[in-house]
């Protein structure tokens, strides 16, 4: 049974990078499917964020531009983001999951971690 | 950033259908399958139909999902007290080249 966890800091200040690892058990990422980041705020919802393929390629919301970074490390099988120049709208519960993405437009989430508060505030 | 329109709020009464929409556009729900997440309070979403109406295991078949030209619906029947909860719609955009969510809906059971 595939499970996710993620952790990192609660408070991060306006300016500051924003830094999230997601840990995996139950599966090894290097092993297939994409893993992504996704957040929920009050004002704008449930925003996808990005994620990557254990082959290497990733995707990225243009919405965020070249703010956001997703790296891997397998020997922890752990998943990271970081997200730069945070201001209180980027003040959300952040949410890491497996992504299974097929052709034809065909993808899903399944499943989700618990997710983890984050506040940008001075 | 939502770019899948739904009804903020909805509500029903125990054994009672309910039916929450999603609407979309050509470059999303009318080219790309929709999946529903059920997000409970205080609990992460869970995926609750996929490809347009398929249940993942698990999933009672109360509930249910279709499609039809930008729009989507989920149905749930025999409404009952743990089905309230937040629901979202989800589909592929290719102008984004990524998945958009709708704003969900906030059901309540009366």
């Amino acid at each position: 049974q595939v499970q996710l966890q993620e952790s990192g800091p609660g408070l991060v200040k306006p300016s500051e990078t924003l830094s999230l690892t997601c840990s995996v058990s139950g599966y090894p990422i290097s092993s297939g499917y994409y893993w992504g980041w996704n957040r929920r705020s009050p004002v704008k919802g449930l925003e996808w964020i990005g994620g990557f393929y254990h082959g290497g390629s990733t995707l990225y919301n243009p919405f965020f531009k070249s703010r956001v970074n997703i790296s891997v490390d397998t020997s922890k099988n752990q998943f990271s983001l970081r997200l730069s120049s945070v201001t209180a709208a980027d003040t959300a519960v952040y949410y890491c999951a497996r992504w299974s993405v097929y052709g034809s437009g065909s993808n899903r989430f399944d499943p989700w971690g618990p997710g983890t508060q984050v506040t940008v505030s001075s | 950033q939502s770019m899948l329109t739904q009804t903020p709020s909805a509500s029903g009464t125990p054994g009672q259908r309910v039916t929450i929409s999603c609407s979309g556009s050509s470059s999303n729900i009318g080219s790309n399958t929709v999946n529903w997440y059920q997000q409970l309070p205080g609990s992460a979403p869970k995926l609750l139909i996929y490809s347009n109406a398929d249940r993942p295991s698990g999933v009672p078949d109360r509930f249910s999902g279709s499609k039809s030209d930008t729009s989507a619906s989920l149905a749930i029947s025999g409404l009952q007290s743990e089905d309230e909860a937040d629901y979202f719609c989800a589909a592929w955009d290719d102008s984004l080249n990524g998945p958009v969510f709708g704003g969900g809906t906030k059901l309540t059971v009366l």
